[in-house]
């Protein structure tokens, strides 16, 4: 069984580094044709894809958040983490750590249950 | 921001069908698998359709997907109370080298 939780902190402050994990289990980062993604939700708002790892560190960043994201994996601890520097709060939202599909790493087909962050002074 | 189209809101009554339309570009669906997510008020995204048509297990067969050239289509028959959510297509966008999310439909049982 496939699970992913994201952790971090709810509140932080406008132009702090927010740092995300997402620790999975019923995968393997090790596996070839794995990968693990990112994604937010603003109150109300549609979904925005921001990143995505794969099994042999190759890294893939929303164009427009490009400059400002980082993400980075620690098999052994079965960890994804993501940092998005120069916060605002446009970036209030709820960060889902997901799973794409194996081999072609497109598509979603499990989810995190998400963490809100509120980004406000 | 979001790259794929879709309508803000359909809506029927019990029983009846729906369809939610996707549109993108030939670098996103044109030449790439789309997907088809449904969130329940306040809930995580969960899938319906992967690889353009497939229903994961235990999904129902109400639930059906298509895809034409740029076009995708999202289909809800026997339209359920259960039914009423946020639903949104992605796909990858090989130009962007990076995955992107329909701007999502909200759909009514009225």
């Amino acid at each position: 069984q496939v699970t992913l939780r994201e952790s971090g902190p709810a509140l932080v402050k406008p132009t702090q580094t927010l740092t995300l994990t997402c620790t999975f289990s019923g995968f393997s980062l090790n596996t070839s044709g794995m990968c693990v993604s990112w994604i937010r939700q603003p109150p109300g708002k549609a979904l925005e894809w921001l990143a995505l790892i794969d099994w042999d560190d190759d890294k893939y960043y929303s164009t427009s958040l490009k400059t400002r994201l980082t993400i980075s994996k620690d098999t052994s601890k079965n960890q994804v983490v993501l940092t998005m520097t120069n916060m605002d709060p446009v970036d209030t939202a709820t960060y889902y750590c997901a799973r794409p599909y194996a081999s072609s790493c497109q598509g979603i087909d499990s989810w995190g249950r998400g963490t809100l962050v509120t980004v406000s002074s | 921001q979001s790259v794929l189209t879709q309508p803000p809101s359909v809506s029927a009554a019990p029983g009846q069908k729906v369809t939610i339309s996707c549109s993108g570009s030939s670098s996103n669906i044109g030449n790439n698998y789309v997907y088809w997510y449904q969130q329940l008020p306040g809930t995580a995204p969960k899938v319906l359709i992967y690889d353009n048509h497939k229903r994961p297990s235990g999904i129902p067969d109400r639930f059906s997907g298509s895809k034409s050239g740029t076009s995708a289509t999202l289909g809800i028959t026997g339209l359920q109370t259960g039914d009423e959510a946020d639903y949104y297509c992605g796909t990858w966008d090989s130009s962007l080298s990076a995955g992107v999310f329909g701007t999502g439909t909200k759909v009514t049982v009225l």
